[in-house]
């Protein structure tokens, strides 16, 4: 099946700095990237869609000048977390899927545990 | 709108255990998708099934059975015959096309504890 690589797995920073988490898709072409949040013992939460080669979409509440995502070419993402502070800890989880499809499968990343000190 | 309802926070099943994860969805689109995905403690979600809303078909792989029913807008999993490496969190999904914005809703997700 489609691989698709996260990294880092685990980070811990300071308040005040900056965390880049880098998306590939090591088998396909990933028209559009998603990144998620996941709270502990909750749902996947959408914070934005990125399509390559143009700017990214942000739900509702997400401040996209907290987070910077990078959608630079088709089998990479990022998404930096500018200045983080402690209540951006989070789980965050990247997917990808080869077309710009609703049927589309999304085959997803294992996650980066963010802990912010 | 959409939604997916997974009503089962957690279950807890003995190995070799039968069991069923429900999940039901609304939706006004005559056009959807849904999806299981198993997320292991590692975290990494993995994809099981997709089904589309033209394809009432049950269908089986292995230990694995998906259940779809349009008219209580429904699609439940079950996992015959269980073991300890199923405990995890399973994910429901629904994906609609210009209706739901192309988007994917996921539910709150079932944990299953299987005890050996």
């Amino acid at each position: 099946g489609a691989v698709v690589s996260q990294h880092p797995s685990r980070v811990i920073c300071k308040s005040g700095t900056s965390v880049k988490i880098e998306c590939r898709s090591l088998d396909f072409q990933a028209t559009t990237m998603f990144w998620y949040r996941q709270f502990p013992k909750q749902s996947l939460m959408l914070m934005a869609t990125s399509n390559e080669g143009s700017k990214a979409t942000y739900e509702q509440g997400v401040e996209k000048d907290k987070f910077l995502i990078n959608h630079a070419s088709l089998t990479l993402s990022t998404l930096t977390v500018t200045s983080a502070h402690p209540e951006d800890s989070s789980f965050y989880i990247c997917s990808a899927k080869p077309g710009t499809g609703f049927e589309d499968i999304q085959y997803f990343g294992a996650g980066t545990r963010l802990s912010v000190l | 709108a959409q939604k997916v309802t997974q009503a089962q926070t957690e279950i807890s099943v003995v190995e070799k255990e039968d069991v069923t994860l429900d999940c039901v969805y609304e939706t006004r689109d005559t056009t959807y998708y849904l999806f299981w995905y198993k997320q292991p403690p590692s975290g990494e979600l993995v994809f099981l099934i997709r089904r589309n809303s033209f394809d009432e078909q049950n269908e089986i792989s292995g230990r694995y059975s998906w259940n779809f029913q349009k008219s209580t807008s429904s699609f439940n999993f079950t996992i015959t015959a269980s073991q300890v490496v199923d405990s995890a969190v399973y994910f429901c999904a629904l994906s609609e096309g210009e209706g739901g914005g192309f988007k994917t809703i996921f539910g709150a997700g079932t944990r299953l504890f299987v005890k050996a």
